[in-house]
């Protein structure tokens, strides 16, 4: 069964930082990541989707990787600012062998912190 | 594009009480897919469509769950008898299913408290 783990659950950093968020996931047959932002009291927001062939996907201050065979992603987040403090949850979409459509299997977020 | 809709937005109910979630999915979009939040189990899936049709309720926790999908822009989630451990925040969201490259859409989520 598929789990998707992420690490650590909370982060606190001043404004400037770079920071990595981490996530892991148990079974390597996925079509793809994908890592998200959540604000308090709102819905999920997508940041990056990551095929299962590709290493990594950038957009603005956001880069994200992949290392399929090791079961892990990381999210990194250069020179943060306040606005980017959110629960940033990853998850990834399992293969499976009957049909394409299948749905996500979520880590139970980070919740960042950055302070100004 | 409005995005998926969600209603209501809050929902407090007694227990015992039915209770019916609604969704609206972005237009043209052909899967569509319920989540449940909790501080607990973090977001699970519950049931998803595909083409109006019911793939995968393993997720559905018991008989008093059910989810209807009667046409391709309308879906409901509804909880009868509603108990407080239903506490959570119910999301709804719908993809266009064109293979391994999509992207699913939430909605803004529906808070419900069971009291």
């Amino acid at each position: 069964k598929q789990e998707v783990t992420q690490i650590p659950a909370a982060l606190s950093v001043p404004e400037g930082e770079n920071l990595v968020l981490n996530c892991s996931f148990t079974d390597s047959a996925i079509y793809n990541l994908q890592w998200f932002r959540q604000d308090p009291g709102k819905g999920l927001t997508s940041l990056l989707l990551i095929q299962s062939s590709q290493r990594e996907q950038t957009s603005g201050r956001l880069n994200a990787s992949l290392d399929k065979s090791s079961g892990r992603s990381t999210l990194y987040i250069a020179a943060s600012q306040p606005g980017d403090s959110a629960t940033y949850l990853c998850a990834v979409r399992p293969k499976r062998k009957d049909q394409a459509g299948t749905a996500l299997i979520f880590g139970k977020g980070t919740t960042l912190s950055v302070s100004s | 594009d409005a995005g998926v809709i969600q209603s209501p937005r809050h929902e407090v109910t007694e227990m015992g009480q039915e209770v019916t979630l609604r969704c609206k999915p972005i237009s043209g979009h052909n899967s569509l897919f319920w989540y449940r939040q909790t501080m607990m189990r973090g977001l699970e899936l519950l049931i998803y469509f595909n083409n109006n049709v019911p793939i995968d309720d393993s997720g559905m926790p018991e008989d008093r769950f059910s989810a209807k999908m009667p046409n391709a822009s309308f879906s409901t989630l509804k909880i009868q008898p509603s108990e407080p451990r239903d506490s959570a925040v119910y999301f709804c969201a719908s993809s266009a299913n064109r293979g391994s490259t999509d992207t699913q859409y939430f909605g803004p989520g529906t808070r419900l408290t069971v009291l």
